[in-house]
């Protein structure tokens, strides 16, 4: 089943923050987040596996709730080159090595 | 780079032809998988492999068939394009589950 991403967009003038939800109804084994950029393919950011946890890199981070069965991607101080889609790709727990991904959510960053 | 290719990169076909997508990798990986992008939609699995000549269906699979007789390609056929298989097509490789995946770079079919 396809987890739900909030919101669908968010317009951002630049150095503002934002945050992108993704909520499953199943059991997760992992959460992933991915960048695309118009025209290209989407880029792997992070893989969040245990519950709890929290990654990131740079101004770019995550967390997982595993009871919750969600997931928010924080980008702080949003730079120009943040603009593009993002999505969640869920794994279940127990369930076989393939990604279910959500609808995406479209972040712009103005100057 | 991510050692995957796609081809066609973009490909024009009449309604009711087969057509076949190609995906190589050059890094040996055991999963492999197709996914499909329309506006709205995200990315929806079609099919996908977890090994030489082991594959299985995902959630859009009607009207598609893989095939994988080595480790390094991974191929999707239209068995008999419609106007609703228009759309970009994505090959994911997989190392294992503590990892990402890595995208191709898409393939963009139209069916007229």
């Amino acid at each position: 089943q396809q987890p739900v991403q909030s919101p669908q967009a968010v317009i951002l003038r630049e150095g503002e923050d934002a945050v992108i939800n993704c909520s499953s109804s199943k059991a997760l084994y992992s959460v992933h987040w991915y960048r695309q950029k118009h025209g290209e393919a989407p880029v792997f950011l992070m893989i969040l596996l245990k519950g709890g946890e929290q990654k990131g890199h740079d101004k770019i981070s995550a967390s997982f709730n595993e009871k919750k069965q969600q997931s928010s991607l924080y980008l702080t101080a949003s730079q120009l080159s943040y603009s593009g889609t993002y999505f969640c790709g869920t794994d279940r727990q127990g369930g076989s090595e393939k990604l279910v991904f959500g609808k995406g959510t479209k972040l712009t960053v103005n100057p | 780079d991510a050692g995957i290719t796609q081809s066609p990169r973009h490909k024009v076909t009449e309604t009711g032809t087969p057509v076949t997508l190609r995906c190589h990798q050059t890094e040996n990986h055991r999963y492999m998988y197709w996914y499909r992008q329309d506006p709205g939609h995200g990315l929806r699995l079609i099919h996908y492999s977890y090994g030489v000549k082991d594959t299985d269906k995902g959630e859009v699979s009607d009207g598609y068939s893989v095939s994988r007789s080595k480790t390094e390609d991974f191929l999707l056929t239209l068995e008999s394009a419609t106007s609703s298989q228009t759309s970009v097509y994505f090959c994911a490789i997989h190392r294992d589950r503590g990892n990402g995946y890595t995208f191709g770079s898409g393939t963009r079919l139209t069916v007229v």
